[in-house]
């Protein structure tokens, strides 16, 4: 079966610009979650939905960031005002629902900010 | 809050020996403690999950791990290493207040000489 994918793969944008991160979860997973994983360290939590609603958003480093999940399904992250500092793998994970079970990741998108 | 280290960046072995990746983990309850890897430009896969169940956890392609309280450590194993083994593994501890927000140590990068 199909398994989490994101969009774009692979995005470049310049300082100051607004970006959108798409995350296709798998179907029927009620939990969605967004990790930021920066060169050379392990993955680190952004933001957790529980079907529409952010059950966890304190990951969000700050006001720039922005997640929804409108329909309970496809979930989009938001970055204002991208800094250099936001250039890191964008990874969203799902899972069936929020108690314990597996996380499955998607591929990740690779921003980058010049 | 919840945490991991993993004590070594790199790991180098040759193939057909024993895989020792060492993690440890700080806890102010008792923890779900999980292994991924993430092979170069794939999605993180989770390795095997400990969820306070019998403490030698045995998880996919020949690994296992073995939750220690006494030393707060959770230590992948695998006895015959596999060129297919070369990858980045992350040690991985639940924490937030649904249990869900997963906290990733800062990786090892296992090589696998033939």
């Amino acid at each position: 079966g199909a398994g989490v994918s994101q969009t774009p793969s692979n995005k470049v944008t310049e300082k100051g610009k607004y970006v959108e991160l798409r995350c296709d979860p798998i179907s029927g997973h009620t939990a969605l979650y967004w990790y930021r994983q920066s060169l050379g360290q392990g993955p680190e939590f952004l933001i957790y939905f529980q079907g529409t609603g952010a059950a966890d958003d304190s990951g969000l480093p700050n006001d720039r960031f922005f997640a929804v999940r409108p329909e309970g399904s496809v979930s989009t992250l938001k970055i204002q005002r991208t800094e250099r500092g936001d250039s890191a793998v964008y990874l969203c994970a799902s899972s069936l629902n929020g108690v314990l079970n597996e996380q499955f990741f998607g591929p990740g998108t690779r921003l980058t900010v010049l | 809050a919840q945490s991991v280290t993993q004590l070594d960046s790199h790991v180098s072995v040759s193939e057909g020996t024993p895989v020792l990746l060492r993690c440890n983990y700080s806890s102010s309850y008792s923890p779900s403690l999980f292994w991924y890897v993430q092979h170069p430009n794939k999605g993180l896969q989770l390795l095997l999950k400990y969820t306070s169940a019998a403490t030698l956890v045995k998880g996919i392609n020949g690994f296992e791990a073995e939750f220690k309280k006494s030393e707060t450590s959770f230590h992948l194993t695998k006895p015959s290493a596999h060129m297919s083994d070369a990858a980045e593994y992350f040690c991985v501890v639940s924490d937030g207040r649904y249990g869900n927000k997963l906290v990733f140590g800062a990786g090892t990068i296992l090589r696998v000489k033939s």
